[in-house]
């Protein structure tokens, strides 16, 4: 099955901890993106990356960090900084670098601080 | 800031009827997309439509596309329940890094 799989499906957090999201896509996608999506809201992008060892801020990395060692994963970190971090987190891939090309997603990952 | 609006932010409608979605945008675009999201999931894209076309079919889908008006419409026909969703339509700018999303249309189809 080829896909994007992100885990957890839903996280807590104690306030003041890091916590990691998961992201992979076995698509052979060049590109990946992270997403916060709030209630009632579009998607707007945190992160993304067109190539491995490379990423790029969105509109809303504060508090946010990334990593792309390898081209399967894009893995998200959520750190103490973020200051309302409870959210529904999307990550997505594309197969171009072309970032407004079609993007595939995953089934997303809720993250509630408590 | 959000570059595609789309309007109604909430339609009701019996199985059976067309659904339209519309929405706009304020800047040139190379292309514009529509998504579904079901809720508490991922989205889905279903189609994309470029600046230089004006009118885009999928199955029960239709899109048209007026660069005129910076506005863009979806049209479902022949409803179906599971056509409930959320619908985003997200604009690619010209020149533009990145894909910018509106925050959308939810749908209800009533069986």
């Amino acid at each position: 099955d080829g896909g994007i799989t992100q885990s957890p499906k839903y996280l807590f957090r104690k306030e003041g901890q890091n916590v990691t999201l998961s992201c992979e896509q076995n698509l052979n996608h060049d590109a990946m993106y992270w997403y916060r999506q709030d209630p009632g809201q579009g998607l707007r992008l945190i992160y993304y990356s067109q190539i491995v060892n490379d990423f790029q801020k969105g509109d809303i990395a504060e508090g946010y960090s990334v990593s792309r060692e390898k081209k399967e994963s894009f893995p998200l970190t959520v750190t103490s900084a973020q200051k309302n971090p409870t959210a529904f987190y999307l990550c997505a891939s594309s197969t171009s670098q072309e970032i407004t090309d079609t993007q595939y997603f995953g089934p997303g990952t809720r993250l509630t601080v408590l | 800031s959000q570059q595609g609006e789309e309007d109604p932010q909430a339609l009701s409608i019996q199985e059976g009827e067309n659904a339209t979605m519309n929405c706009s945008y304020k800047t040139s675009i190379n292309n514009l997309q529509w998504y579904r999201q079901n809720s508490g999931r991922g989205l889905v894209h279903l189609i994309l439509i470029r600046s230089n076309e004006r009118e885009k079919h999928s199955g029960r889908l239709r899109v048209t596309l007026d660069t005129s008006k910076k506005s863009s419409s979806l049209l479902i026909t022949a409803s179906r329940a599971a056509d409930t969703a959320s619908y985003f339509c997200a604009t690619g700018e010209g020149g533009s890094e990145k894909l910018v999303f509106g925050k959308g249309t939810k749908l209800t189809v009533n069986p």
